[in-house]
């Protein structure tokens, strides 16, 4: 069965302090890896998906990549519209649905 | 462009009732979805379709049921509401299955008493 596990649970940054959240996980053959944004009282937000080991994806202030066992999302020099639930999920070979870690709560301190 | 838009936003139902949570949207995506967020437990995928005609259960299935008549909408049915069934409830879509980008809407808060 598919695992998702992401850590930090919660991460509170300054802005301007950069940091990472990690996301392991275990599929038998992995088609995706996915990263959303999810602000308090909304729906989920597509961020990145990736591929295979070694991609890299990059979108103002964020850089995600991939290992066979892990992804990190990179966050530099954060701003306070930064702060949201980053969620991480995958697809298995074969499987017509993802599953999703429990999501990382990241605050930015002004 | 609506997107993906689901009502209500927010229900109380008691215990043994019935509803639908209704999910439209005007992408003319094929793929739909519906999940549950509890706290600690992450998305949990209930019921999926790949196009009109066609669904096929989740994770989560049991206590909720699905149909697909159009491409446009995809209404989540509880037949007999139970408090563990208490949640928010997504929706998602996309054009070509779990792979490609999923649009959510913004969720009903369901409370079942």
């Amino acid at each position: 069965e598919d695992q998702v596990t992401q850590s930090p649970e919660a991460l509170r940054l300054q802005e301007g302090e950069s940091s990472s959240l990690n996301c392991s996980y275990t599929v038998s053959g992995l088609r995706g890896l996915f990263w959303y944004r999810q602000d308090p009282g909304k729906g989920p937000e597509f961020l990145f998906t990736l591929y295979s080991a070694g991609e890299e994806k990059e979108k103002e202030r964020l850089k995600a990549t991939l290992t066979k066992k892990e992804s990190f999302l990179h966050i530099t020099a954060p701003k306070p519209e930064d702060s949201a639930t980053y969620l991480c999920a995958v697809q298995d070979f074969g499987n017509e649905k993802l599953t999703f870690g429990t999501g990382t709560r990241l605050t930015i301190i002004p | 462009n609506a997107g993906v838009t689901q009502t209500p936003k927010f229900q109380v139902l008691k215990t043994g009732q019935s509803m639908t949570l209704q999910c439209a949207q005007d992408m003319n995506h094929e793929y739909m979805s519906w999940y549950r967020q509890d706290p600690g437990m992450g998305l949990r995928l209930i019921h999926y379709s790949v196009g009109a005609g066609i669904t096929d259960q989740g994770e989560v299935p049991n206590g909720y049921n699905v149909s697909r008549s159009t491409t446009e909408d995809f209404p989540l049915r509880l037949l007999s509401a139970a408090p563990s069934q208490t949640s928010v409830y997504f929706c998602a879509s996309s054009y070509g299955g779990p792979g490609q980008p999923q649009h959510f809407g913004d969720g009903t808060r369901l409370s079942i008493l």
